[in-house]
């Protein structure tokens, strides 16, 4: 069964550092999304892309976030100057219509 | 008012009893309706999707939804162990809005 991927699967980093998550969507869908949960929280939504463009995104997705599909198959988001509290598990999902699938998650620590 | 409100539990069920979970939301726009599991430290994986109101099942899991109260529920029956796992329920707006609002999460733990 098709399944989104995400790597790595954990990174570290220190504050101010620039960290990039990578995705690998479900190949036939069209809509690719980037969630947040902050440990002990709800899932929160960060942004929505397709058609390469930026379709919609929450006031956390400010200008220290930003994704991009460089190619037919990955799609990333790039957090530029990571905070402590950007510390938390980054989840892909793609969708061909309403219903979204996930990836296993990223956890970023930042120290 | 938080926009989708879920008790966080924990539910502590036996084994073989069937489950009733819940959500109430405010916005009245939220027309499409999920139900994630996820285990810990993982994925939400989807079991169940439903458009406005009415009824869905599959297998031991049934979906409702009911807009004029602005409530969802997720029953599950003959509940297992391997059920045992944290369900958000999550919904959006119109096609063209697919932001996903998730709850807060219930843990359920079935014990056998």
């Amino acid at each position: 069964e098709p399944e989104v991927t995400q790597t790595p699967s954990h990174q570290v980093t220190q504050m101010g550092q620039e960290v990039i998550l990578r995705c690998v969507p479900i190949s036939n869908h069209l809509y690719f999304y980037w969630y947040r949960q902050i440990l002990g929280q709800k899932v929160e939504f960060l942004v929505s892309f397709y058609n390469n463009e930026i379709s919609e995104k929450s006031e956390i997705f400010d200008d220290q976030f930003s994704v991009e599909r460089p190619d037919g198959s990955n799609f990333t988001l790039k957090i530029r100057s990571t905070k402590l509290e950007d510390s938390a598990m980054y989840f892909c999902a793609s969708s061909e219509m309403e219903t979204q699938y996930f990836g296993p998650g990223t956890r970023l620590l930042v120290l | 008012q938080k926009e989708v409100e879920q008790d966080p539990g924990p539910l502590s069920v036996p084994e073989g009893a069937i489950v009733s979970l819940n959500c109430t939301y405010s916005n009245s726009a939220f027309q499409y309706f999920m139900w994630y599991r996820q285990y810990s430290r993982k994925g939400p994986e989807l079991l169940m999707y439903t458009y406005s109101s009415g009824n869905k099942e599959d297998g031991r899991f049934t979906a409702q939804v009911d807009k004029s109260s602005k409530y969802i529920s997720l029953f599950i029956r003959d509940s297992q162990p391997s059920d045992s796992a944290t369900y958000l329920c999550a919904m959006s707006e119109s096609a063209g809005r697919r932001a996903l609002t998730f709850g807060s999460g219930t843990r359920l733990q079935v014990q056998p």
